[in-house]
């Protein structure tokens, strides 16, 4: 069975661009969460969708926003990027009711 | 405010000895608990994981730990092997079913 795949694997923007990232989840999976990996603060939460609603949602900035397709497939936008805004990207995605994650490899973002 | 906290950023043991790696949380709510190991380049996979209602969790040479009073847990692994070195993150949720809560990581190096 295919695992979760996220595109771009690599990205560089500049200050004040916009960026949009792909999750597609592992089949039958409904769940995708997104997490933003730095090294000084590990693993932090962004939201996680499910029926493409959003059920949960971490303490990020209103630039940061998602949303998920019928097919449940994720993106993740972030618009007026900032330079902390550099870092590896996760998306995880699980079947509900369920505690494991599986994450993808990540999306390399470098705000310049 | 860090819900669940790894204290030791590194960790250097010597190959066929035991690895413990410590983590401790502040949300009474969590009752499920979650090891992840990380390679670079790569996401997070899913180890072992431990409900409230057990004090132990034990899979091959894993054994993860729980001790509710101190609201502390710790991953155990016999005998490490160099496969073994990589950030090891533990994780929290409340019912299975809330957004899952992640240390900062322990990076594990095991040494010959």
């Amino acid at each position: 069975k295919a695992g979760v795949t996220q595109t771009p694997r690599y990205l560089i923007k500049t200050r004040g661009q916009q960026v949009t990232l792909s999750c597609s989840p592992i089949s039958g999976h409904r769940s995708v969460s997104w997490y933003q990996q730095t090294p000084g603060q590990g693993l932090q939460f962004l939201f996680e969708y499910f029926s493409e609603t959003q059920r949960n949602k971490g303490n990020f900035p209103g630039r940061f926003s998602g949303r998920q397709f019928s097919n449940s497939r994720s993106e993740m936008n972030v618009s007026t990027l900032e330079l902390g805004d550099s870092a590896l990207y996760l998306c995880a995605s699980r079947r509900l009711y369920t505690d494991t994650q599986y994450f993808g490899p990540g999306t390399r973002l470098t705000v310049l | 405010d860090q819900q669940v906290k790894q204290n030791s950023p590194s960790l250097s043991v010597q190959e066929g000895r035991i690895s413990i790696l410590n983590c401790d949380y502040t949300n009474s709510m969590f009752d499920y608990f979650l090891w992840y190991k990380k390679y670079p380049a790569e996401g997070p996979t899913f180890l072992i994981s431990i409900s409230s209602i057990k004090d132990k969790n034990e899979d091959g040479r894993f054994t993860v730990f729980l001790n509710k009073s101190a609201k502390h847990l710790s991953l155990h692994i016999v005998p490490s092997q160099p496969g073994d070195s990589a950030v090891y993150f533990c994780a929290a949720t409340r019912n299975r079913d809330d957004k899952i809560i992640f240390g900062k990581g322990t990076r594990l190096h095991i040494l010959p």
